[in-house]
């Protein structure tokens, strides 16, 4: 069966360009995560999708940043105005419901190079 | 100020041998534990769980051990294998909370022939 997959699975970019990070979930999952994760660190929660809606975007780093989600399937996190900071991995994740009785699912990641 | 701390960057174990992987806690209000296993540009695989009332689950070859009152627990993997080689993360959320899980910073594994 499909799993999580994402797209571009690299993407380099000059700073100040606006980048657009795609995610399918799992059919049928209807919560969906984006994670960030930044050379030698750990996994940093960005956002999350129960159905199409986000109910909490504290997580965003900053107001640059903003994700929405279609028929409680695709999607897909922006990036305007990149930084050098914003260089990191992208994962998306999604599993059956949210909470913590699901696990998650995760894409292979977006690599994102912001030159 | 991190939540969730794994603080061997690394460990290196003998084929056949147990490799013991370590992860500290600092929020008591996490109930909810997970292992990921990722290897290099692929994402994080699911390996194992356990919730906060129980203090062992297994599975196959993995055994994840639960300490409430020292806010630690642990992976073990036994017989080691070459492909258990990678990185495993610990991660933890708590009932109330988006889902979102909270992760270590990981622990490489090698796992020697």
């Amino acid at each position: 069966g499909a799993g999580v997959s994402q797209s571009p699975s690299n993407k380099v970019t000059e700073k100040g360009k606006d980048v657009e990070l795609r995610c399918d979930p799992i059919s049928g999952h209807t919560a969906l995560y984006w994670y960030r994760q930044r050379l030698g660190q750990g996994l940093e929660f960005l956002i999350y999708f129960q159905g199409n809606s986000a109910p909490d975007k504290s997580g965003l780093p900053s107001d640059r940043f903003s994700a929405e989600r279609t028929g409680e399937s695709v999607s897909t996190l922006t990036i305007q105005r990149t930084q050098q900071e914003d260089s990191a991995v992208y994962l998306c994740a999604s599993s059956l419901v949210t909470g913590t009785s699901g696990a998650q699912y995760f894409g292979p990641g977006t690599r994102l190079l912001v030159l | 100020d991190q939540q969730v701390k794994q603080n061997s960057p690394s460990l290196s174990v003998q084929e056949g041998r147990i490799s013991i992987l370590n992860c500290d806690y600092t929020n008591s209000m996490f109930d909810y534990f997970l292992w990921y296993k990722k290897y290099p540009a692929e994402g994080p695989t699911f390996l194992i769980s356990i919730s906060s009332i129980k203090d062992k689950n297994e599975d196959g070859r993995f055994t994840v051990f639960l300490n409430k009152s020292a806010k630690h627990l642990s992976l073990h993997i036994v017989p080691s294998q070459p492909g258990d080689s990678a990185v495993y993360f610990c991660a933890a959320s708590r009932t109330g909370s988006q889902g979102n899980l909270i992760f270590g910073k990981g622990t490489k594994l090698s796992v020697k022939p």
